[in-house]
């Protein structure tokens, strides 16, 4: 069963701390992963897409890594800003169907606080 | 910035009630979708268009229908809201098939429904 699973499930940190969140799936044949920004109560904001061939990929303060053997990618912010308090979802589309279905994980829930 | 619009942000309405979410777009994507989210959980692709006069069912069941009548609108309506359907819709857009890679997908602010 292709899934997405994200962890934490939430977590807190102080601003100007650096964090890293997690992605595992098993979805497959695999395309490409998109990590996704989304701030209460609106849409879902793009930060990166990574192939299969990419192993990192940065966006500012936001780096992705993609280890497509251990089907894991992380997702690191740096500096942290209050601003960055959001969800940060991971999301994998296959290559088996001609829509290129997209798995999304649940999300890891970020507050920084002052 | 996406332009993609999506109205009413808020709604809350009774049991029974007709309701239409409005999605435009001003990207000239062919590509259209609405996914379904509640809080906390994942997004549930519902609906999802290829073109003008093209729509097509998504993963999770849902009893709204589309339209796409013009490339830069695709309305979402609820024959007979009930409380189950309440959620938030988000409706999307790209300019290539959402999953083929160098597509980003463009999403909208979301539509939040209460159905009491």
């Amino acid at each position: 069963k292709n899934q997405v699973e994200q962890s934490p499930q939430s977590l807190i940190i102080l601003e100007g701390k650096n964090c890293t969140l997690q992605c595992n799936y098993t979805v497959s044949p695999f395309s490409n992963l998109r990590w996704y920004k989304q701030d209460t109560g609106r849409g879902p904001v793009s930060l990166t897409i990574m192939t299969f061939s990419e192993n990192t990929k940065s966006n500012g303060r936001y780096t992705a890594t993609l280890d497509a053997d251990t089907k894991q990618s992380s997702l690191h912010i740096t500096a942290s800003q209050l601003s960055d308090s959001a969800s940060y979802i991971c999301v994998v589309s296959d290559r088996g169907s001609t829509l290129g279905r997209l798995y999304f994980g649940r999300g890891t829930q970020l507050t920084v606080w002052p | 910035e996406a332009d993609i619009y999506q109205t009413p942000r808020y709604l809350v309405i009774g049991t029974g009630k007709k309701i239409t979410l409005e999605c435009s777009q001003t990207m000239g994507h062919d590509k259209m979708y609405w996914y379904q989210q509640d809080p906390g959980m994942e997004l549930h692709l519902i609906h999802y268009s290829y073109g003008v006069n093209s729509t097509e069912k998504g993963d999770l069941s849902s009893e709204s229908t589309v339209s796409r009548i013009r490339t830069e609108h695709f309305p979402l309506t609820l024959e007979s809201a009930r409380p189950s359907h309440t959620s938030q819709y988000l409706c999307a857009s790209s300019e290539g098939t959402q999953g083929r890679s160098g597509n980003t997908i463009y999403f909208g602010e979301g539509s939040w429904l209460t159905v009491v």
